[in-house]
């Protein structure tokens, strides 16, 4: 099992540029989190998707950002365009619904926009 | 909305002492999770409890599920240097109604040699 992926681990860019962070969920896990991490709010739900389909985007701090999830592999977090105070590490959590047993969280992505 | 509280935000502890964190809510969980974040990684499951009352050990780790389902404690026995990091729990509805997790802030945990 090579739990949640995140990519990239690392991304620095621009004022103004868009952004996609990618996540790819564990097999069989039909849940699906992005978490955003900053020292000052800890850890803040964004959005997150059952079944492929968004349940509760009221997390998503702006029209700036979206999410999708095409497929239950596979899921994109865009920010366009991207601002200084969106600098924060992204997680991508998955879980499955049949049983009581939390999250596992990828490694993150550490986003930086100068 | 939910939400849970733990404190202090930071425990400074010397290596080989216990250290105990408790976390507490104003509403009722059917599951209750302890996660461990080391730097520069995602949050990492250390123990769930399912039960009100349940006691659960994971080697150096003890958790409890409070009686009013609205609480738990943890618990690390003779801590050491790689026990550093931030310490969340998360509380949960049953699985089919609400299966979203609610996070702590989390407490960073220092252990001096």
């Amino acid at each position: 099992d090579a739990g949640v992926i995140q990519s990239p681990r690392h991304e620095v860019t621009e004022m103004g540029q868009e952004v996609t962070l990618r996540c790819k969920p564990i097999s069989g896990h039909n849940s699906l989190f992005w978490y955003r991490q900053t020292m000052m709010r800890g850890l803040e739900l964004l959005i997150y998707f059952n079944n492929n389909v968004p349940i509760d985007d009221s997390g998503m701090p702006e029209d700036r950002f979206s999410a999708k999830m095409p497929n239950a592999s596979f899921s994109t977090l865009k920010i366009q365009p991207s601002e200084p105070r969106d600098s924060a590490v992204y997680f991508c959590a998955s879980s499955s619904t049949s049983g009581n047993y939390g999250y596992t969280f990828g490694s993150g992505t550490r986003l930086t926009v100068v | 909305g939910q939400q849970l509280n733990q404190s202090p935000q930071s425990m400074f502890i010397q290596e080989g002492e216990d250290v105990s964190m408790n976390c507490t809510s104003s509403s009722i969980f059917n599951t209750w999770l302890w996660y461990k974040q080391d730097p520069g990684e995602g949050p990492v499951l250390l123990i769930a409890l399912y039960k009100a009352g349940e006691l659960t050990s994971n080697g150096r780790l003890t958790a409890q599920f409070g009686i009013t389902r609205k609480d738990s404690f943890l618990n690390i026995s003779a801590s050491i240097p790689s026990d550093v990091g931030i310490y969340f729990c998360a509380g949960q509805l049953p699985p089919g109604a609400n299966s979203k997790l609610t996070f702590g802030k989390g407490i960073t945990l220092s252990v001096r040699p």
